[in-house]
């Protein structure tokens, strides 16, 4: 498979402060990457769904101007939370998709904001 | 967003013994994926199936696919201490790269 990595892969926080949350694979090209969120003991839930080069997808009740994502290139994707608050505090993965239904999932980035 | 129903929601079991749990959708998927998540990790896929009916197998795990389509189960046998962890289903459309996830299993296992 493909290696995917997130950086960071833990982060602590300020209220208030922005957190970019990078993914980036080494060897696979990613036409669409996705970015969900993961409370404790919950299943992931996808916050937004991006293509290269263009605007991301949000899920609906997901706050576009809130988690700004960019997607770079085919290896790079950047999630940044803004203004973070405490209920921003969640496990955020993605997950890369490639041709012929390929995909991998990062390994998770745990934000906790104080 | 539309989650799948996974059942059971927690299992305690003790090594050696086999588990099976399956997930349900109220709507048709054409593929059917079952992952694994450790604590503080991605998921990792464990088996896919594209096919109604289809039955698969990847080491001790096997899946099917129902033939409803709306359906699938994962089964795990003589199950050992790295089994512990989350595991979630996943539906997907044809043309369609998003994937909708189950409520997730959680494997313990009783020493």
């Amino acid at each position: 498979g493909a290696v995917v990595s997130q950086h960071p892969s833990r982060v602590i926080c300020k209220s208030g402060t922005s957190v970019k949350i990078e993914c980036r694979s080494l060897d696979f090209q990613a036409t669409t990457m996705f970015w969900y969120r993961q409370f404790p003991k919950k299943s992931l839930m996808l916050m937004a769904t991006s293509n290269e080069g263009s605007k991301a997808t949000y899920e609906q009740g997901v706050e576009k101007d809130k988690f700004l994502i960019n997607h770079a290139s085919l290896t790079l994707s950047t999630l940044t939370v803004t203004s973070a608050h405490p209920e921003d505090s969640s496990f955020y993965i993605c997950r890369l998709a490639g041709a012929n239904n390929e995909q991998f999932f990062g390994p998770g980035t745990r934000l906790t904001v104080l | 967003g539309q989650q799948l129903n996974q059942s059971p929601q927690s299992m305690f079991i003790q090594e050696g013994e086999d588990v099976s749990m399956n997930c349900t959708s109220s709507s048709i998927f054409n593929t059917w994926l079952w992952y694994k998540q450790d604590p503080g990790e991605g998921p990792v896929l464990l088996i896919a199936l594209y096919k109604a009916g289809e039955l698969t197998s990847n080491g001790r795990l096997t899946a099917q696919f129902g033939i409803t389509r709306k359906d699938s189960f994962l089964n795990i046998s003589a199950s050992i201490p790295s089994d512990v962890g989350i595991y979630f289903c996943a539906g997907q459309l044809f043309g369609n790269e998003k994937l909708t996830f189950g409520t997730g299993t959680r494997l313990t296992i009783i020493p």
